[in-house]
């Protein structure tokens, strides 16, 4: 078992819709989780980050942790064209020289 | 100003040979990475790196090598080029908050 899942995709949505992207993880020690957009032919940049559980919310982006079921969620409310990319969930267990694990993202696919 | 940089874009090689990649921040931040993401967008740490501590992913084949001339710098050399080294390559920059990293627009290798 990889110690990140995520669903590769692509998921298909009409502009408008709200978007659920998800990641599960092994590891107990992770605390820090990050949210990276990529588009095409372009590095990861990051949307959000959390630590630990709980949510946290930024414009139209929403990152929740439940640490108890080793699950991280990124929705896009009012989802736009624009949204179309494909989204890495990361994690660390801590602030320190500790180095992320990435999933392997979701590609997102925002149709007019 | 680009806040990561990288050259080439773009690098078609054949076997056998050695290449570099060079990387460039103006961040200030203290600590470089270099990632490979293969053709199914998987993002893997290859080195972590700052002034007092080089942490190599073990599955990483010594034919790679980072090479740091000063803080803003972190260079890619790879000896021995193979075929499944073809990917794509992204440097990384980060300060104390290491789930902070601001990406370069990668370097796309292919090896023939």
């Amino acid at each position: 078992q990889k110690e990140v899942e995520q669903d590769p995709g692509p998921l298909s949505v009409p502009e408008g819709a709200i978007v659920s992207l998800n990641c599960t993880y092994s590891n107990s020690a992770f605390q820090y989780f990050m949210w990276y957009r990529q588009y095409s032919r372009k590095g990861p940049e990051l949307l959000m980050y959390t630590y630990s559980s709980g949510n946290k919310e930024d414009g139209r982006f929403t990152a929740q942790v439940d640490k108890s079921s080793k699950y991280i969620s990124l929705f896009i409310r009012d989802s736009q064209p624009s949204d179309s990319a494909t989204y890495l969930c990361a994690m660390n267990p801590s602030g320190g020289s500790y180095i992320p694990t990435f999933g392997r993202g979701t590609s997102l696919i925002v149709h007019p | 100003d680009t806040a990561v940089s990288q050259t080439p874009k773009y690098l078609v090689t054949q076997m056998g040979n050695d290449k570099s990649i060079k990387c460039e921040q103006n961040l200030g931040h203290d600590t470089m990475y270099w990632y490979k993401q293969d053709s199914k967008k998987f993002l893997k740490i290859m080195f972590s790196y700052n002034n007092k501590e080089l942490i190599i992913n073990e599955t990483v084949p010594n034919r790679f090598s980072p090479k740091s001339p000063d803080k803003a710098h972190l260079n890619l050399h790879i000896n021995s080029l193979e075929l499944g080294d073809s990917a794509v390559y992204f440097c990384a920059s980060s300060q104390e908050r290491v789930y902070e990293q601001y990406f370069g627009p990668g370097t796309r290798l292919t090896v023939t």
